[in-house]
């Protein structure tokens, strides 16, 4: 069983840019959970989703800043005209349908030019 | 509000030293409580975890007791080790809720 695959790794945009972040759970996990982690610091909560919902999205940013979680396919957590307070590590994380922990994914580190 | 506080640091100990990282919280109710452990570069990864009052989570001879009384959930380690270099992260929640973390602690073991 595949753990918490995030994708890219490392993204590198220019100020003004678009950045996707990729998000697969784990298999059987319909809930997925998006933080940043600025440098230094710890796990800010940005939003909560389960499938085509969102559930929680208290901890996002008005703008800029969108998420999903399709029936198909990975979360994506959406970030418009990137600017340079944006760089951080972002995490993804799964749980199954009625239990917890989170199972963390490696995170992407966005990197903003 | 719901918020969690753990001891600042970074914290620095010689191999085989006893560790102790103190975590506090504060939460309308009984939440769960939980420790996770990020390596450099990797996510972060569940260390262990209390549901109730009393309740002793432990491992890889790491320890902590959800203690209702103080709002504690100290982490401890009788003798530590290079390898237990990492961040530490002091979390809790109620149920599927989001994970509520602490800031985290960098601790550092020199042989």
């Amino acid at each position: 069983n595949a753990g918490v695959m995030q994708n890219p790794r490392h993204l590198v945009r220019r100020r003004g840019q678009e950045a996707r972040l990729r998000c697969s759970p784990m298999k059987g996990h319909s809930h997925v959970y998006w933080y940043r982690q600025l440098p230094e610091e710890g796990l800010k909560f940005m939003v909560y989703l389960q499938k085509e919902n969102i559930i929680d999205e208290s901890g996002m940013p008005k703008e800029r800043f969108s998420a999903e979680f399709p029936k198909e396919g990975p979360s994506i957590l959406r970030i418009q005209q990137v600017v340079r307070g944006d760089s951080a590590a972002y995490f993804c994380a799964s749980s199954p349908l009625d239990s917890s922990p989170l199972h963390f994914g490696n995170g992407t580190r966005l990197t903003v030019t | 509000g719901n918020s969690v506080t753990q001891m600042e640091g970074p914290v620095t100990l010689s191999e085989e030293a006893f560790l102790t990282i103190n975590c506090t919280y504060t939460a309308t109710g009984y939440p769960s409580l939980f420790w996770y452990v990020q390596y450099p570069g990797e996510g972060l990864q569940l260390l262990l975890k209390a549901t109730k009052a009393d309740d002793k989570g432990s491992n890889k001879g790491f320890e902590a007791t959800y203690r209702k009384e103080t709002t504690s959930f100290h982490l401890e380690k009788g003798s530590v080790q290079v390898s237990d270099s990492a961040v530490y992260f002091c979390a809790h929640n109620f149920g599927n809720e989001k994970l509520t973390f602490g800031t985290g602690t960098r601790l550092t073991i020199i042989p």
